[in-house]
């Protein structure tokens, strides 16, 4: 069965420094990865996902994520916090493209001004 | 595309009674998704169809669930004899043929009394 695990139910950072959201999952086939934003009282919407070649995935409003097979990690990272990060995020992972996905329990980011 | 739509965006009901919320997908996507998401929790998935044939269902599901996509366009969840553990949002999401990625609509967040 898959899972997904998040590192710390919320995360706090200054504004301007790194931002790094950490996500393992549990997979018996090759997964699709996935980063989801969920603004308060907005539905959610993809930041980016991995399904297969380059390992280094890019997404919206400047995150990225790699994918690392050996440590069954997908973390998500941005080099400069923004205010308008402050959010909701979910790591989640699929068998196949059409698939159900699985989410983590999220990490919800605060921006420290 | 005007994005997954769902109705009502709210339901407040007393314990015992019925209620249905509709999900109307982006055109043209074959697949559709229904999640429960509860406070501090990350989505749960619920049941997808492919077109009008519901094809899984999770064990969350009980037999007071019910959901229809009757003409594989728009679906509807029925709960029957609500509980004060069916508050939560309901999400919907969908995708089409040529894309491995959910879109997900709004929500319906349901309050059980």
């Amino acid at each position: 069965a898959q899972s997904v695990t998040q590192l710390g139910s919320h995360v706090s950072v200054s504004e301007g420094a790194l931002v790094l959201l950490r996500c393992n999952y549990s997979s018996s086939v090759p997964p699709y990865l996935f980063w989801y934003v969920q603004y308060p009282n907005q539905g959610l919407q993809l930041l980016l996902k991995y399904t297969t070649g380059a390992t280094l995935v890019k997404g919206i409003n400047g995150f990225e994520a790699e994918f690392k097979k050996s440590e069954t990690s997908f973390h998500l990272t941005k080099p400069s916090a923004h205010m308008s990060d402050a959010a909701e995020y979910f790591c989640a992972v699929s068998e196949r493209r059409d698939d159900k996905i699985i989410f983590g329990k999220g990490t919800r980011l605060h921006i420290l001004p | 595309d005007t994005g997954v739509s769902q109705n009502p965006r709210h339901k407040i009901t007393k314990r015992g009674q019925n209620v249905t919320f509709r999900c109307d997908p982006i055109s043209e996507h074959n697949r559709l998704y229904w999640y429960r998401q509860t406070l501090g929790q990350g989505p749960e998935f619920l049941t997808y169809f492919q077109n009008e044939a519901q094809l899984e269902k999770s064990r969350l599901l009980s037999d007071r669930f019910s959901a229809e996509r009757p003409k594989g366009s728009f679906s509807t969840l029925e709960i029957q004899r609500t509980e004060q553990g069916d508050s939560a949002m309901y999400l919907c999401a969908s995708n089409g043929a040529n894309t491995d990625t959910q879109y997900f609509g709004p929500g319906t967040r349901l309050t059980v009394l």
